[in-house]
């Protein structure tokens, strides 16, 4: 069991927007701005998409956003595309032991 | 070109051990603090462990299943990251990455540069 909590699946036609949340406790998602989100297609490494709640590294689409109110975080992309279809997860900053803590995956199918 | 390439997985009978190395290019690595983490068949991630840089003792932590069992060292004049992994058990079958951040605020929580893994197989 995961740490953080995702839906399992999502989905969404071409030019829609989903979102997916993730939620967690306030020792993780809710007590630091420090929640990132990755993209990852079968077999590939995971990318990181958006990081510190709604940042987005340099050459990451506009189309990914993030957001977090208390203790759940969330992504949406806009304008969904079929290169959109991967998993998704989460992960935040925790006290404790262990220092980050992950959400167990969100696959977006794109309809 | 920043680049990460893990190596030295493979099949190991329960209780046996493994050192899995990730070699490091492009980047100033011995500023880096590295992390593995791990990706169990059809399962999420999960964090392993950590070493800062030397300038901060290059301490490390540990997820609370591997620690006691699992190591983790690094050889700057060789840009080279190990995980020692000793006593393993078949809840450590998985793809062991190790990642790290491009951006000095953010090697806790910002993973932005992946190697491709390497898959450990624990069995008998």
């Amino acid at each position: 069991q995961s740490a953080l909590t995702q839906p399992a699946s999502v989905s969404g036609s071409p030019g829609q927007s989903i979102t997916i949340s993730c939620t967690g406790t306030s020792s993780d998602v809710g007590g630091y701005n420090l929640v990132s989100w990755y993209q990852q297609h079968p077999g590939k490494a995971p990318k990181l998409i958006i990081y510190h709640v709604n940042d987005r590294p340099s050459g990451v689409s506009n189309r990914f956003s993030g957001s977090k109110s208390g203790n759940t975080a969330s992504l949406t992309i806009s304008g969904l595309q079929s290169e959109d279809e991967a998993d998704y997860f989460c992960t935040s900053y925790t006290t404790g032991i262990t220092l980050v803590v992950f959400g167990g995956g969100t696959k977006l199918t794109v309809l | 070109e920043v680049h990460l390439e893990e190596s030295g997985g493979g099949l190991v009978k329960p209780g046996g051990s493994l050192r899995l190395s990730c070699a490091a290019s492009g980047f100033t690595f011995s500023n880096a603090w590295m992390t593995w983490v791990r990706q169990a068949p059809g399962k999420g991630l999960e964090w392993v462990g950590r070493i800062k840089d030397r300038s901060q003792g290059a301490t490390t932590d540990f997820a609370a299943p591997v620690r006691g069992r699992f190591t983790i060292s690094r050889d700057d004049s060789k840009n080279t990251l190990f995980l020692q992994m000793n006593s393993l058990k078949s809840e450590d079958t998985a793809v062991y990455f190790c990642i790290t951040s491009s951006r000095s605020c953010c090697y806790d929580d910002a993973f932005d540069l992946w190697g491709q893994g390497t898959m450990v197989t624990v069995s008998s």
